[in-house]
């Protein structure tokens, strides 16, 4: 099945950085997400970037899904921008409407 | 905004008994999604409905079934709970239509102990 990995799995930053989260696919999607999930477990949405570029305030993302991977940008961290950042795919073949997760990356922003 | 909520953001149950977990969205979803999130494993798809009545399967179903009877609610039921199945609970739903699923909306997750 697919592979999804994402780069690095912790990350420290001071406040006021800025930082750049990878994800790879290893086969073709037509739906990949970004998650925050904060300290309380709920995942918020962050972007729905099966390809392209979006932004949102501090943040934003472009997928490249002819080269199979997809980066978050988060500039001017905040402290309440720590906690864990999932990207999440659904295959173009086969896995109907499940979402293949990543493992994460853990950031953590001191102030 | 999309909104879906769980019954519970924390339960605790004893081994051998029937635990019902319930989630509802407000969106009009077709899709409804049960996962469960365990350290070191991720998120994993327990079983997922595309309308009302109708399930399918996911990666880990084992000791779980599930109950769709109207389009808004969807049941996770533990038959018999047991200690491995200690977990974080995530439901999800996202639109279906054109032949093709979007942008999945999750719950805030129910933590259940089973002791």
């Amino acid at each position: 099945g697919i592979q999804v990995e994402q780069s690095p799995p912790d990350l420290i930053l001071q406040e006021g950085a800025n930082s750049t989260l990878r994800c790879n696919f290893s086969d073709s999607v037509n739906n990949l997400q970004w998650f925050h999930q904060n300290p309380w477990g709920q995942l918020i949405n962050l972007f729905y970037i099966p390809s392209g570029t979006k932004q949102n305030g501090r943040l934003s993302a472009t997928t490249v899904a002819t080269e199979r991977y997809s980066l978050l940008y988060i500039s001017s961290s905040q402290t309440t921008d720590s906690g864990v950042y999932f990207c999440a795919v659904r295959p173009i073949s086969g896995g109907y409407n499940k979402l293949i997760f990543g493992a994460g990356t853990r950031l953590a922003v001191h102030p | 905004d999309v909104k879906v909520t769980q019954s519970s953001r924390y339960l605790v149950k004893r081994t051998g008994e029937k635990v019902f977990l319930e989630c509802v969205q407000d969106m009009d979803h077709e899709n409804m999604f049960w996962y469960r999130q365990d350290p070191g494993l991720g998120l994993r798809l327990i079983y997922f409905s595309y309308d009302v009545k109708m399930k399918e399967k996911g990666d880990i179903p084992e000791g779980y079934s599930v109950s769709r009877e109207k389009k808004e609610r969807f049941s996770l039921i533990l038959e018999s709970a047991s200690t491995n199945q200690t977990s974080m609970y995530l439901c999800a739903s996202s639109s279906f239509w054109g032949g093709d699923s979007y942008e999945q909306y999750f719950g805030p997750g129910t933590r259940l102990t089973v002791t």
